[in-house]
């Protein structure tokens, strides 16, 4: 069963920073691993979607890693901003079922 | 395009009544996903459809859950009869296909007491 842990569950950074979020997965046989971004009482808001034979994504100040055979996934966001609080939610897609299972997610909060 | 469209944004019921969830996915996507999420159990899939047939539905918790899907621009989400446990954040998302990005809702905030 294909389970996907984030650490840690929440980071507080002062602006400016940048910093590094990460994801983990039990099973490497996925066929895409995807990033989300929730603000408080929002709805998900897909940020990048990485497919099993890609190794990184970028857009704009993100950027975001896979190495299925580790079974991990890395967010970097450089030059944090107030604006990039909020938290950051770590999905895969065992197969193609389209079935994502989320991790727990990482709350950030960037500090003016 | 509008994005997922969720109704109700809100809704708060007692235990014992019916509730009824109403998704309206994106234009030409061919899945939607019917999601849960929990403070304690974080997000879980609940059902999924492709081509309105429902493909997987082990995520749905009891009997008391239904799913419909009866054309591609339309779906529900029923709960009868509801308990204060299932009270939660439910979202709905649709994709183009089933395994590329998924588009969220806003969700609909379900208190039941």
């Amino acid at each position: 069963k294909q389970e996907v842990t984030q650490i840690p569950a929440a980071l507080s950074v002062p602006e400016g920073e940048n910093l590094v979020l990460n994801c983990s997965f039990t099973d490497s046989a996925i066929y895409n691993l995807q990033w989300f971004r929730q603000d408080p009482g929002k709805g998900l808001t897909s940020l990048l979607l990485i497919q099993s034979s890609q190794r990184e994504q970028t857009s704009g100040r993100l950027n975001a890693s896979l190495d299925k055979s580790s079974g991990r996934s890395t967010l970097y966001i450089a030059a944090s901003q107030p604006g990039d609080s909020a938290t950051y939610l770590c999905a895969v897609i065992s197969g193609n079922t389209g079935k994502l299972i989320f991790g727990q997610g990482t709350t950030l909060q960037v500090k003016p | 395009d509008a994005g997922v469209i969720q109704s109700p944004r809100h809704e708060v019921t007692e235990m014992g009544q019916e509730v009824t969830l109403r998704c309206k996915p994106i234009s030409g996507h061919n899945s939607l996903f019917w999601y849960r999420q929990t403070m304690m159990r974080g997000l879980e899939l609940l059902i999924y459809f492709n081509n309105n047939v429902p493909i997987d539905d082990s995520g749905m918790p009891e009997d008391r859950f239904s799913a419909k899907m009866p054309n591609a621009s339309f779906s529900t989400l029923k709960i009868q009869p509801s308990e204060p446990r299932d009270s939660a954040v439910y979202f709905c998302a649709s994709s183009f296909t089933r395994a590329e990005t998924q588009y969220f809702g806003p969700g609909t905030r379900l208190l039941v007491l």
